[in-house]
């Protein structure tokens, strides 16, 4: 059965601080992993990885794919109150399994 | 340009009815995909749509249903509803479904 590991389940920072963020993963058949953030209902598209090594970026936001160690870690820079959500994990593409979430709140 | 439009946003059922929820894609995307979300579970695959035919399916009863026309919208059918299947559904669509999901904002739905 395929799964999806996501740590921590929940993390405080303060606005400034840099966080990463942790997923495994075992799947039968790997073909993409996704990141998606949760504010209220609908997540949003964050990033597409299906290649080792590559890292992918966007503003303060980036993440990259271990394909050997079956793992990905989204880090955030310089985090802002507004970067408070759930961050989901997903294997797969158009059949996502998703990670439980990373809570992530940031105080002023 | 618009994005994927759920409908309708809060639904209340009794144990027992059935319950029809509708799915909008952003224009020109074939691809939709549903998903259940519940605070145990977190957000679970439900099924997919590329083209009006059933591609991919999750790990639910036979219950849950599916099916999209030809303009791509779709619409996802749940009968003899259970207290278990109180949730927020959400759809999701993509040009082809080889890339990331554009998901909407969900119909919440009780059953009481």
């Amino acid at each position: 059965e395929d799964k999806v590991v996501q740590s921590p389940l929940s993390l405080v920072v303060h606005e400034g601080d840099t966080v990463t963020l942790n997923c495994s993963y075992e799947v039968t058949n790997f073909r993409s992993l996704l990141w998606y953030k949760q504010e209220k209902k609908a997540p949003t598209f964050l990033f597409m990885l299906t290649s080792s090594g590559i890292e992918k970026k966007s503003g303060r936001l980036s993440s990259i794919l271990d394909k050997k160690e079956l793992f990905s870690i989204l880090n955030i820079t310089a985090t802002q109150t507004g970067d408070s959500a759930v961050y989901l994990c997903a294997v797969g593409i158009n059949d996502m399994r998703f990670g439980a979430g990373t809570r992530l709140t940031v105080k002023p | 340009k618009a994005g994927v439009t759920q409908t309708p946003r809060y639904l209340i059922k009794t144990r027992g009815q059935q319950v029809t929820l509708s799915c909008s894609p952003i224009s020109g995307h074939r691809s939709v995909s549903w998903y259940q979300q519940t605070p145990g579970q977190g957000l679970q695959f439900l099924f997919e749509y590329f083209s009006e035919t059933q591609r991919n399916k999750g790990n639910f009863p036979g219950r849950f249903s599916g099916r999209q026309f030809s303009n791509s919208r779709s619409e996802m059918n749940v009968s003899t509803l259970e207290l278990g299947d109180s949730a927020l559904y959400l759809c999701a669509s993509s040009v082809r479904g080889d890339y990331g999901y554009t998901f909407g904002s969900g119909t919440r739905l009780t059953v009481v």
